[in-house]
């Protein structure tokens, strides 16, 4: 029940192309679904999150959808650029934990 | 992020030594965490402080210990490092209240 899966493992997408990745959860109890960038050698940064409340955030070219009945969310970048090249983590988050649940990552390369 | 720093970066070191991995940061934030990252199974929790004089478990704590010296200074420990403890480390941060945490730049542990 406290499994956050991700998919796919790794994406290859051409450029200016839409990479998009998927992520399913369980526990009703999650509240915030943040999603992790990571590029190589570097730590995992926050790229953008959502709260169950609203159904779609967008940040310039990266928006997550959010459908709560099926409990799942996606990141969906637009115009992929080669510098989007990164893996990319969901999470989820219950209230007053403050512990995440990562998923199990996806590795985007984005082809010039 | 610059704020939070890890040491060493690299390690190796062998079956049934003792190890520590440190973990600075001067973002002014109570809560630190340990986590591993290893392919294809995301980040996972270790260890987390909300304040000095609390330290609690995550989900794979077995084979670790931790030490909170200070707000800004959060170690872990391997008793007697073993082959399935290589993995990238990974410590990060967050204020109190808030949801977004802030990671280090990881540090890669080879356990021969």
């Amino acid at each position: 029940q406290q499994q956050v899966k991700q998919s796919p493992q790794s994406l290859i997408v051409q450029k200016g192309g839409i990479s998009i990745i998927n992520c399913a959860y369980e526990n009703t109890a999650f509240d915030y679904f943040p999603w992790y960038q990571q590029f190589p050698g570097k730590g995992p940064a926050l790229l953008i999150a959502i709260r169950p409340d609203v159904s779609e955030k967008k940040e310039g070219r990266f928006t997550i959808s959010f459908n709560k009945s099926a409990k799942q969310f996606s990141l969906h970048i637009m115009d992929s650029q080669p510098g989007d090249s990164a893996t990319y983590f969901c999470a989820a988050l219950a209230s007053g934990t403050y512990k995440y649940i990562f998923g199990t990552g996806t590795r985007l390369k984005v082809l010039a | 992020d610059a704020d939070v720093t890890q040491t060493p970066r690299n390690r190796i070191t062998k079956t049934g030594k003792r190890i520590m991995l440190e973990c600075s940061q001067t973002k002014g934030h109570d809560r630190m965490y340990w986590y591993r990252q290893d392919p294809g199974l995301g980040l996972r929790l270790i260890y987390y402080s909300f304040d000095v004089k609390d330290i609690n478990k995550g989900e794979i704590s077995d084979g670790y210990s931790v030490s909170r010296q200070a707000q800004a200074k959060f170690s872990l420990s391997l008793e007697s490092a073993i082959p399935n403890q290589t993995a990238l480390y990974f410590c990060a941060t967050s204020d109190s209240g808030r949801e977004t945490q802030y990671f280090g730049p990881g540090t890669r542990l080879l356990v021969l």
